[in-house]
């Protein structure tokens, strides 16, 4: 099973500021089948990134999704208010599928 | 719109059974995978299996085989997860999502709490 590990935890920032979030994987991702989720509280998770580093309808193009094989980055260029929300990374490149434990980008 | 719209909150003691579902809304529903994610404080998030609306082919993780049925009625686009057997353990949130791989549109999760 594919362990992945998030970090920083959790980061603290303003809004205009840029979050760099990482999630890094045990062994490397099959065919780069990567995911980046946002929940915020008491919603369901919703789909940003797929493929490393493509977006998902509707996702505004602030956030970014980069990376391969084991090391992947999420990178939002500037904070919204509504940004703030706990951040997850999914692979599905290999089963089971597994996700991180997260990464919350708290106010400062 | 593509909606999933789950069932609601429940209740149950340990050794309870209890079948929860999932109707997909605003699509074709037999021809996308649909997946069971649960979500614990503990734990964070962990994928149950997925199953394929179209032919019922259904895929376990290795923790839920054998702890849960996944099952499909197509007659009306709803997807079950069931327990036999209820542990204290089970207590989590639990959505549907679509998708066998990443997840493009989820339910809005159900509740499920056991306990004596």
């Amino acid at each position: 099973e594919i362990v992945l590990t998030q970090s920083p935890g959790p980061l603290s920032l303003s809004p205009g500021e840029r979050a760099t979030l990482s999630c890094r994987a045990s062994q490397s991702v099959t065919s780069d089948y990567l995911a980046w989720y946002q929940q915020r509280p008491g919603q369901a998770p919703r789909l940003l990134i797929y493929s490393a580093s493509s977006r998902a309808t509707g996702i505004p193009d602030r956030f970014t999704g980069s990376g391969s094989g084991t090391d992947f980055t999420l990178t939002i260029s500037r904070l919204e208010p509504e940004d703030f929300a706990v951040y997850y990374c999914q692979q599905y490149g290999s089963s089971p599928q597994t996700f991180g434990p997260g990464t919350r980008v708290e106010f400062k | 719109e593509v909606q999933l719209v789950q069932s609601g909150a429940e209740v149950r003691k340990p050794g309870e059974s209890l079948k929860i579902s999932c109707k997909g809304f605003g699509y074709i529903f037999a021809s996308y995978w649909i997946g069971w994610v649960r979500q614990t404080p503990g734990k964070g998030l962990e994928w149950m299996g997925n199953i394929y609306p179209g032919d019922s082919d259904t895929r376990y993780s290795p923790s839920s085989q054998g702890q849960v049925t996944i099952s499909v009625d197509r007659s009306t686009d709803t997807a079950y997860l069931q327990w036999s057997s209820l542990k204290a353990s089970d207590s989590a949130i639990y959505y549907c999502a679509r998708g066998r791989g990443y997840r493009d549109y989820w339910g809005q999760g159900t509740l499920v709490t056991v306990s004596a």
